[in-house]
Parts: structure tokens; C-alpha cells; sequence
């Protein structure tokens, strides 16, 4: 049974980078036929796709949080990570590593217990 | 960007009620629809994909109906392990959540 789990630091200071990581077990990030993706959930405003990124390394991220976002993936570490520039405290969020599984239209059938990341300084 | 918007955004409901959530989307989405449940501090879980598959282990009283722009949930008798808050998401073009609905229980 494939099982994510998202690792980072739980504050970040405004104006700096947010890092995280998940590691994937039970399957790899190489495998064709899903999206390894991030999501986050804000207490107000609810749940929003940042982006995700294929095994082969093609991207695709959120046109409200291109600019700042970065995916990338780690084959040696079976973990992809998700980087964040200039943060403000309307990035605090819990932050989840999802996949999305073409098998059922693409939709998020395995996700992380979540993270919850606090910009403050 | 496509937007969800769901409705109600909460509702009080009995055990054994038949409860229906409808999400609408702001364009057409064929039948590119999820829905989800969360309960407090807990991801959400899949149940339901393009718009009536049921999830595997999810049990039968959930059902999905709708295509283009207008979809249901559908719980046909209300036990009480559904309380919980429920989200539908478009995968047609990228990715947006609808704002969700509380059950809560009456």
C-alpha cells in the first residue's frame, strides 16, 4: 500500500523559502500513471492544487502560485519536495503530498497526513 | 479559472436522512468531477471520481450524479461515521476544490 508522509520545518519566516519533502513507500515516483502532487489547506479559504509533477520530471503548477513554486523530485530518495519563495502569512497553511492516479481520471486517491506550516516572524 | 461552488455550505441532518450536496461548475467540466470527505484533522478521502465511480471501500450509500456543469453527492441514509465535511474538485482544467459542506449532525 503506497503511503506518503510529508517532513519540513513548521515555521517560516516572511519573505523566505518554504521547503518540504515527501517520501513515497509502498510504490515510486518513477511509476507512469500518476502525478505526484502538493495541496494545501487554508483554515479561511479552503483547499488549493499548487502544482505537481509526472515521473518524468514534467511539471505543472497552480497560474496563481507559478512564479514562487518549484517541484522536483528525488528518484534516488523515492521523495519529491516542493519549494516556495517569498512567503507571507497568507501561505500559512497545512500542506499535503498527494497522488493523483490516472487509473481514476486523475483524481487524489492517496494523500499525506498533512503538514502544518506557520509563516510568522 | 474554473470555480466551484457548493451548496449548501452546511446542513443538520439525522442519522438514516438522505442528504444531497450539489456543486456547480463556473463552465463545462464533462463529467471531470470528485468528491471528497474530511473529517477535523484528517486529509480528505476520495469517494467518488469522474462524477459516479464509487472509490474502492467506499460503501454504496455514497452515490455521484451530474455532467457539464451541475453535480450531485448523494448519501441515502445518513450513518454516523458521515458526519464529516464534503468537497467536490473539477480535474478538467487543473484543479479547484469547491468550499465545501459541513453535515452536521440535527
Amino acid at each position: 500500500q503506497v503511503q506518503l508522509q510529508e517532513s519540513g520545518p513548521g515555521l517560516v519566516k516572511p519573505s523566505q523559502t518554504l521547503s518540504l519533502s515527501c517520501s513515497v513507500s509502498g510504490g515510486s515516483v518513477t511509476s507512469g500513471g500518476y502525478y505526484w502532487t502538493w495541496i494545501r489547506q487554508h483554515p479561511a479559504t479552503g483547499l488549493e492544487w499548487i502544482g505537481h509533477i509526472y515521473y518524468s520530471g514534467n511539471t505543472y503548477y497552480s497560474p496563481s502560485l507559478k512564479s514562487r513554486v518549484t517541484i522536483s523530485q528525488d528518484t534516488s530518495k523515492n521523495q519529491f519536495s516542493l519549494e516556495m519563495t517569498s512567503v507571507t502569512a497568507a501561505d500559512t497553511a497545512v500542506y499535503y503530498c498527494v497522488r493523483s492516479n490516472a487509473d481514476l481520471s486523475n483524481a487524489f486517491d492517496i494523500w499525506g497526513h498533512g503538514t502544518l506550516v506557520t509563516v510568522s516572524s | 479559472a474554473i470555480e466551484m461552488t457548493q451548496s449548501p455550505s452546511s446542513l443538520s441532518a439525522s442519522v438514516g436522512d438522505r442528504v444531497t450536496i450539489t456543486c456547480r461548475a463556473s463552465q463545462g467540466i464533462r463529467k471531470d468531477l470528485c468528491w471528497y470527505q474530511q473529517k477535523p484533522g484528517r486529509a480528505p478521502k476520495l469517494l467518488i471520481f469522474a462524477a459516479s465511480n464509487l472509490q474502492s471501500g467506499v460503501p454504496s450509500r455514497f452515490s455521484g450524479s451530474g455532467s457539464g456543469t451541475d453535480f450531485t453527492l448523494t448519501i441515502s441514509s445518513l450513518q454516523p461515521e458521515d458526519f464529516a465535511t464534503y468537497y467536490c474538485l473539477q480535474n478538467y482544467n487543473y484543479f479547484t476544490f469547491g468550499g465545501g459542506t459541513k453535515v452536521e449532525i440535527k
